[in-house]
């Protein structure tokens, strides 16, 4: 099946560092992935779309100059994490549709970010 | 996006024992989504429902659509220590958008 390979898995950084968290889709092209995050027992947030070839779309909130996302080809995209704090300290997940529509879609395995 | 309830938060059960969470929206859904995540682990994908009145089932998982469309649940007969996880309820986007919106989610602990 259509898997997203997501990494690091883990990573902590030191404040005002920025990290870099890479989403490939390993056997299907994914024009479009969905970067969410999730605090501690809570649900996802949706933070931004991104497109291959174009401007991510971000949600209502969601700083684009912190958050800063990348869609270079239809099989990777990027977040990065610019100038972290503890704040940012969070579970990002990237997510890609299956297939045509909504129907399905397939999660990477997550980057646990801590910042110190 | 299209803003869903799901209730209840959490639910401890036996093993052994039913459970059922709830997925409400205040306006007609085109579909409806389901996942499970696993402590720890990432969201996956359990099944879609579109269709007014729909159910689906899924081994020891029922799920159901209202006729109306503004409702859904995920009931598990004879809960297993292998269903411990929370469960989500995802409807698609504004007008048809790509993008998936989380219910709140159902956290389900087991006692063995």
């Amino acid at each position: 099946g259509a898997v997203v390979s997501q990494h690091p898995s883990r990573v902590i950084c030191k404040s005002g560092t920025s990290v870099k968290i890479e989403c490939r889709s390993l056997d299907f092209q994914a024009t479009t992935m969905f970067w969410y995050r999730q605090f501690p027992k809570k649900s996802l947030m949706l933070m931004a779309t991104s497109n291959e070839g174009s401007k991510a779309t971000y949600e209502q909130g969601v700083e684009k100059d912190k958050f800063l996302i990348n869609h270079a080809s239809l099989t990777l995209s990027t977040l990065t994490v610019t100038s972290a704090h503890p704040e940012d300290s969070s579970f990002y997940i990237c997510s890609a549709p299956l297939g045509q529509g909504n129907y399905g879609y397939t999660f990477g395995s997550g980057t646990r970010l801590t910042v110190v | 996006g299209q803003q869903v309830m799901q209730i209840p938060q959490y639910q401890h059960v036996q093993e052994g024992e039913d459970f059922t969470t709830y997925c409400n929206s205040s306006t007609t859904l085109s579909n409806i989504q389901w996942y499970k995540q696993r402590p720890g682990g990432h969201p996956v994908f359990l099944i879609q429902l579109v269709k007014s009145g729909e159910v689906k089932k899924q081994k020891r998982l029922t799920f159901q659509f209202g006729e109306a469309k503004k409702n859904s649940s995920l009931h598990i007969t004879a809960t297993q220590t292998t269903d411990v996880g929370t469960y989500f309820c995802a409807p698609p986007g504004n007008q048809g958008a790509q993008k998936l919106v989380f219910g709140q989610g159902t956290r389900l602990t087991i006692n063995p």
